[in-house]
């Protein structure tokens, strides 16, 4: 068990809808990236979140945003769902510090199952 | 896109052997690490190799990197039934993002 918790687990929609999901990130962790992984594919970044600010994005539309608080925890939000968003959301947690070096190792949470009818 | 492709995509062995998973890269690194994936549920971080490592191990893995050739191995020794899952490569290149592959299907048979 990493430490990182996402909400909620599964969650089915309808085309044209908005989501919101939820990650809690591990103890001491304050930097939040997001995945998405479509069946059979590798997880895809979304976008990472640092200091509530977005700090580095994928080849994702603006219909997909993010917000983190300062507790380090984190929401992605996808407005007008479409057929093709349906996959694995994962969230991961990682420790941005000078200190510690630039290793960005990260740790995934379970992940929330989006179905998009 | 992809940066890491993991080969085989698929692997089927018995209990006992040992299973070997490559990866190939197509840029510079910072390092590289493996997860494995259970039944698409979220991912375990196995291991990390610096891209100044060649080789390293942990438990019953041994990763190796060939920077030269870009590419990296995971073996697992002795495996067993519960290594069954799939084996992700992602590569970290200075970035905010891992740059996962299409991972390799590990089926152990009991």
């Amino acid at each position: 068990e990493t430490g990182v918790t996402q909400s909620p687990t599964h969650l089915i929609k309808t085309r044209g809808q908005q989501v919101t999901l939820r990650c809690s990130s591990q103890s001491g962790h304050n930097t939040v990236s997001w995945y998405q992984q479509a069946l059979g594919q590798g997880p895809q970044f979304i976008f990472q979140y640092y200091r509530e600010e977005e700090n580095g994005r994928g080849n994702f539309p603006p219909r997909f945003s993010g917000l983190q608080f300062p507790n380090y925890s984190s929401e992605l939000n996808v407005n007008a769902l479409e057929l093709d968003d349906s996959a694995l959301y994962l969230c991961a947690s990682s420790l941005t510090d000078g200190l510690a070096g630039p290793y960005n190792e990260q740790f995934f949470g379970p992940g929330t199952r989006l179905t998009v009818l | 896109s992809q940066q890491g492709e993991e080969d085989p995509q698929a692997l089927s062995i018995q209990e006992g052997e040992n299973a070997t998973m490559n990866c190939s890269y197509k840029t510079s690194i910072n390092n590289l690490q493996w997860y494995r994936q259970n039944s698409g549920r979220g991912l375990v971080h196995l291991i990390l190799i610096r891209s100044n490592e060649r080789e390293k191990h942990s438990g019953r893995l041994r990763v190796t990197l060939d920077t030269s050739k870009k590419s990296s191995s995971l073996l697992i020794t002795a495996s067993r039934a519960a290594d069954t899952a799939s084996y992700f490569c992602a590569t970290d290149n200075w970035g905010r993002a891992l740059t996962f592959g299409s991972g390799t299907r590990l089926q152990v048979q009991p």
